[in-house]
């Protein structure tokens, strides 16, 4: 049972241009989401997070939105570089004795010169 | 700041034999974690330490593993003996206590495979 989801396995992109990588997560009791990039023979690297109470957090080119409603996080990258492309994973976590991560199984996305 | 570092990159292993990675999370980071990540799956968490305490081994697939913080500094995770399914990508990720103790940093990872 996945309780954490990202349905598109690929996404590509024109240098420049907005990339949204999108979430879905069926466990209500998420009290934060992260999400994290990775390079190929590297571990995943840490963006950005958002908590529960929040609905939009910036980092420089990075945005996160949450909407707890339908359950549902975006990561928007903007302007997007060729060095963005890597596999994108989202990330919940919950505090029950530890902040264990539940991963989504990422969306690799490809930014074109 | 070194990151979390783990040894060895790479391990080639045969059925039955043992095999323990070692974790060395980032200095002052008393929450430390293990995941794994096998072929064609979503990274699992496998168990959580605070310090040299476990705070929680929910994740770990049998006896066969074992996990260790002596001291509360570096962590090992030993496989005996593996098996075929033991073969994965095993990741370590440390975290500080307090704010933002969520944000949990990773790793390079340990390719392990058993023949």
């Amino acid at each position: 049972d996945q309780q954490v989801k990202q349905n598109s396995p690929s996404l590509s992109v024109q240098e420049g241009r907005i990339s949204i990588l999108n979430c879905d997560y069926t466990n209500s009791m998420f009290d934060y989401f992260l999400w994290y990039k990775k390079y190929p023979a590297e571990g995943p690297t840490f963006l950005i997070s958002i908590s529960s109470i929040k609905d939009k957090n910036e980092d420089g080119r990075f945005t996160v939105f949450l909407n707890k409603s339908a359950k549902h996080l975006s990561l928007h990258i903007v302007p997007s570089q060729p060095g963005d492309s890597a596999v994108y994973f989202c990330a919940a976590s919950r505090w029950a004795g530890s902040y264990q991560l539940t991963f989504g199984k990422g969306t690799k996305l490809s930014v074109i010169p | 700041e070194a990151g979390v570092t783990q040894f060895p990159s790479h391990s080639v292993i045969e059925k039955g034999q043992t095999v323990t990675l070692r974790c060395d999370p980032i200095s002052g980071h008393d929450n430390l974690y293990w995941y794994r990540r096998v072929m064609g799956k979503e990274i699992k968490f496998l168990l959580h330490f605070v310090k040299e305490s476990k705070q929680d081994e929910s994740g770990m697939p049998n006896n066969r593993f074992l996990a260790e913080r002596t001291g509360g500094t570096y962590s090992t995770l030993k496989v005996q003996p593996a098996e075929l399914e033991d073969s994965g990508v095993y990741f370590c990720a440390s975290s500080q206590v307090g704010r933002r103790e969520y944000e949990q940093f990773f790793g390079p990872g340990t390719r392990l495979t058993v023949l």
